[in-house]
């Protein structure tokens, strides 16, 4: 298995505009989650998924932050409108037996 | 609630010299936790983990952990530090026995000087 795969690695964006982030969690995990890590706050959980259904979305920081996960193979992660104070590396991670795979995230920076 | 603390933000180690990293627990019930590192750029990966049985528990990349109940901690441990060791570590225990949802602790950044 490849492991987990985040798309895109790197994003720049302006303020204001629409940012999609793409998980591909490892095939069978039972579990998918987004993380936000700044210098700042450090590693924050930002929403969680248990086959497919949210379980738990209160790190999500505003309305204008959502996730989906439409299968069990894809999630995005989505920011619109984005503010520079969104820049921070976004990471998913797929689980089973809670042993956690990360992917290699994506550096979100907003202009 | 289930929680992990590291107490240090940063460990400086000589290479050549043992290291250790500390994490602390608070947990009910029977504690699983672990141990993930995150290299510059990376995600975390998964070190080692203790559930059940040998309080000393061996991992990836020659690191080993102690669980020790009395004192509720889960320190992270090895002999001879590598240059290449320098990351971020976090401690992480489970929210609860039905759930993969982890607890981070806040990491401790390791550096290690040649």
């Amino acid at each position: 298995d490849a492991g987990v795969i985040q798309s895109p690695r790197h994003e720049v964006t302006e303020m204001g505009q629409e940012v999609t982030l793409r998980c591909k969690p490892i095939s069978g995990h039972d579990y998918l989650f987004w993380y936000r890590q700044t210098m700042m706050r450090g590693l924050e959980l930002l929403i969680y998924f248990n086959n497919n259904v949210p379980i738990d979305d209160s790190g999500m920081p505003e309305d204008r932050f959502s996730a989906k996960m439409p299968n069990a193979s894809f999630s995005t992660l989505k920011i619109q409108p984005s503010e520079p104070r969104d820049s921070a590396v976004y990471f998913c991670a797929s689980t089973k037996y809670t042993e956690a795979f990360f992917g290699q995230g994506t550096r979100l920076t907003v202009v | 609630a289930q929680s992990v603390a590291q107490p240090e933000d940063q460990v400086n180690v000589a290479e050549g010299n043992p290291l250790t990293v500390k994490c602390t627990y608070s947990v009910s019930g029977n504690p699983y936790l672990f141990w993930y590192v995150q290299y510059p750029n990376r995600g975390l990966q998964f070190l080692l983990k203790y559930i059940t049985g040998d309080n000393l528990v061996k991992g990836s990349y020659g690191f080993e952990a102690e669980f020790n109940k009395s004192q509720t901690s889960f320190h992270l441990k090895k002999p001879s530090a590598l240059v290449s060791d320098s990351a971020l570590y976090f401690c992480a225990v489970p929210q609860g026995a039905y759930t993969d949802k982890l607890i981070f602790g806040t990491g401790t950044r390791l550096q290690v000087f040649p």
